[in-house]
């Protein structure tokens, strides 16, 4: 079975500041991470993902993600929010023996200006 | 290269009725995968297929079922329709292929708007 926690329903930050997004994950074998930010009356839009190799993952539009072992989370960092990336960001685990992604229940994030 | 396409993108439907909605996946890509969006219960895996075949189906009743042709275009069927099928249908597409693939991205359309009344 595989599963995903997101444990902050919204996320508030400065225009400039530093974004964290929080994704804890479990599995039973290796997982396949992925994030996806979704803009009102719209789908999913693939921002990265994590599949082997280097724990720092780098994607599309400046984000990032770090991928821990031990803690079984990938959290996902901008270092300076834009009022742009105000969106719904959902985490996503593939196990490496399953056919379909699970999901988070999504976190909003809000970048004031 | 154009992504994955979704049709209709709104509709609306009566109690009782039937609808089926539309995929067409990234060219190249032969596996689909639907999932349904909702407030309540988020995200949630409909099915997958690939090469024609169904190869895993999510906890829903039989009232939802899929398809997919030789082209990799897929349909998904709701049949007697309730107000809580009303939801965002996703459709998302990959390379697909065996457990070795299983890493590669999976690309979401932009969906289709179902509401049931």
């Amino acid at each position: 079975a595989q599963s995903v926690a997101q444990p902050e329903d919204q996320v508030n930050v400065a225009e400039g500041n530093p974004l964290t997004v929080k994704c804890t994950y479990s599995v039973s074998g290796n997982p396949y991470l992925f994030w996806y930010v979704q803009y009102p009356n719209r789908g999913l839009q693939f921002l990265l993902k994590y599949i082997t190799g280097d724990n720092l993952v780098k994607g599309s539009y400046g984000f990032e993600a770090e991928f821990n072992k031990s803690q079984t989370s990938f959290h996902l960092k901008k270092p300076s929010a834009l009022v742009s990336d105000s969106a719904l960001y959902f985490c996503a685990v593939r196990d490496e023996n399953d056919y379909k992604l699970s999901f988070g229940a999504g976190t909003t994030v809000t970048v004031r200006a | 290269k154009a992504g994955v396409t979704q049709t209709p993108r709104y509709l609306i439907k009566t109690r009782g009725q039937q609808v089926t909605l539309s995929c067409s996946p990234i060219s190249g890509h032969r596996s689909v995968s639907w999932y349904q969006q909702t407030p309540g219960q988020g995200l949630q895996f409909l099915f997958e297929y690939f090469s024609e075949t169904q190869r895993n189906k999510g906890n829903f009743p039989g009232r939802f079922s899929g398809r997919q042709f030789s082209n990799s275009r897929s349909e998904m069927n709701v049949s007697t329709l309730e107000l809580g099928d009303s939801a965002l249908y996703l459709c998302a597409s990959s390379r697909g292929g065996d457990r070795a693939s299983f890493g590669n991205t999976i690309y979401f359309g932009e969906g289709s708007w179902l509401t049931v009344v």
